[in-house]
Formats: structure tokens, sequence, C-alpha cells
């Protein structure tokens, strides 16, 4: 089983429209959750962090479910701009202390007129 | 504020020949990483450092070296390069907090091994 798990899509939605992505999590050790943003031939990018409250910015809302392992992202009102790979990733945490990034494959966005 | 720094953006390299790949953060980051992205994939871990002078592998280390002497740098070295190694590579820095571990990356290099 992959340490962090994503459909990778393409998912092409309609300007205007809502989305989900999920993203499943081998570790439950893991620390701490986040969605990255990446466009096309460019480095990644910190999209939001999330929390086990689930936490919202603007348009996007992302949720934490520690017991199923499984982290989700919610995109409301799709623009143009959101067309990306969106990233999940995993802090595993090492022995000793210390951040270990884990990446999934990401997902696909393409928002159409 | 530069952030994180990689030089060269891109660079063809002949099977055998050898590189390093430059990163260089101002941002007082204990952590660094190097990544690297095949086409369609994901980032996998190729080396990690929380501290100057620690480093230890990742997920695929072969074909790589790494040091850090500084807080600052922390370069990346092909010592005899593989068609396999074409990718584009992203070294990136971070807090030490586990909770706030926000990866910053930089631009990435483009590599062709030919």
């Amino acid at each position: 089983r992959k340490e962090v798990e994503q459909d990778p899509g393409p998912f092409n939605v309609p300007e205007g429209a809502t989305v989900a992505f999920n993203c499943t999590y081998s570790n439950s050790a893991s620390q701490s959750f986040f969605w990255y943003r990446q466009d096309c031939r460019k480095e990644p990018k910190l999209l939001m962090s999330v929390y086990s409250s689930g936490n919202e910015d603007g348009r996007f809302t992302a949720q934490l479910n520690r017991a199923s392992q499984y982290i989700s992202l919610l995109i409301r009102d799709s623009k143009l701009s959101d067309s990306a790979t969106y990233l999940c990733v995993v802090n595993e945490g090492v022995t000793g202390g210390g951040n270990k990034l884990t990446f999934g494959t990401g997902t696909q966005l393409k928002v159409e007129l | 504020n530069a952030g994180v720094t990689q030089t060269p953006k891109f660079r063809i390299l002949k099977i055998g020949q050898s590189m390093t790949l430059q990163c260089t953060q101002d941002m007082n980051h204990n952590y660094m990483y190097w990544y690297r992205q095949d086409p369609g994939m994901g980032l996998k871990l190729i080396y990690y450092s929380v501290g100057a002078g620690i480093t230890d592998k990742g997920e695929v280390p072969n074909g790589y070296n790494v040091s850090r002497s500084t807080t600052e740098d922390f370069p990346l070295r092909l010592e005899l390069a593989a068609p396999s190694q074409t990718s584009v590579y992203f070294c990136a820095s971070s807090y030490s907090s586990l909770l706030d571990a926000e990866a910053f990356f930089g631009q990435g290099t483009r590599l062709t091994v030919v």
C-alpha cells in the first residue's frame, strides 16, 4: 500500500462547480497534514494545513479523519485559476524528532468555461 | 526575500558524468530536503537534513550524495549520471515544528541524462 494515496484524476469541472479530492495515508502515527498546489512545471506551494477540527480558507475547506486515515479538500465555486495539481502531504515525523514529508502523486484539476 | 534558490535551472548530462545541484536558503531553516519528481508522478524524497552536519537517506538515495556543512546550503551530488536520473529535482526547507512543517521549495532543476 502506498504511504499516501490519491486519485490522479484528471477532474474536469465547469467553472463554478464544487469539487472534492480525497487522500488516504497508511501511517497512523502521522503528525500533521497539508494540501499543496503545483502548477504545471512549477514548484509545489502550500495551499493549506489540515486540522482535526476541519478548517476553511475562502473557497477551500480541508477535513481530517484520523480514525479512517483520510484527508479531504473541497473547492467551492471553482475558478479557471484553480486548474493545477493538488498534492496531499503527510508529515510522518522521524525517530528522535524531525519532519518527514511524504507527498501523494497528486490529483489534477482542470476547470473549464 | 530569496527563499530557496536552486542552480542550475536546466542541465543536460552525458551518461557517467558528475554534477552538483546547488541549493541555498536564507530563512534559517534547520530542515532541508531533496526530492525528485518524474513525469506524472509525485515527489520522492532522496535525502534530508535536520541540521548542519546531519544528513539521512530518504526513499530513493541510490546514486546520490549530499552534505550539509552550513545551515544555508544543501548540495546534491550525482557521481555517475544514469538515464534513470532524468527528472526534475526540487530542494526544500522547513521549520522544525512538526505541526508547522510548511516546506518552501526552490524552482527546480530539470536534469536530462543522455
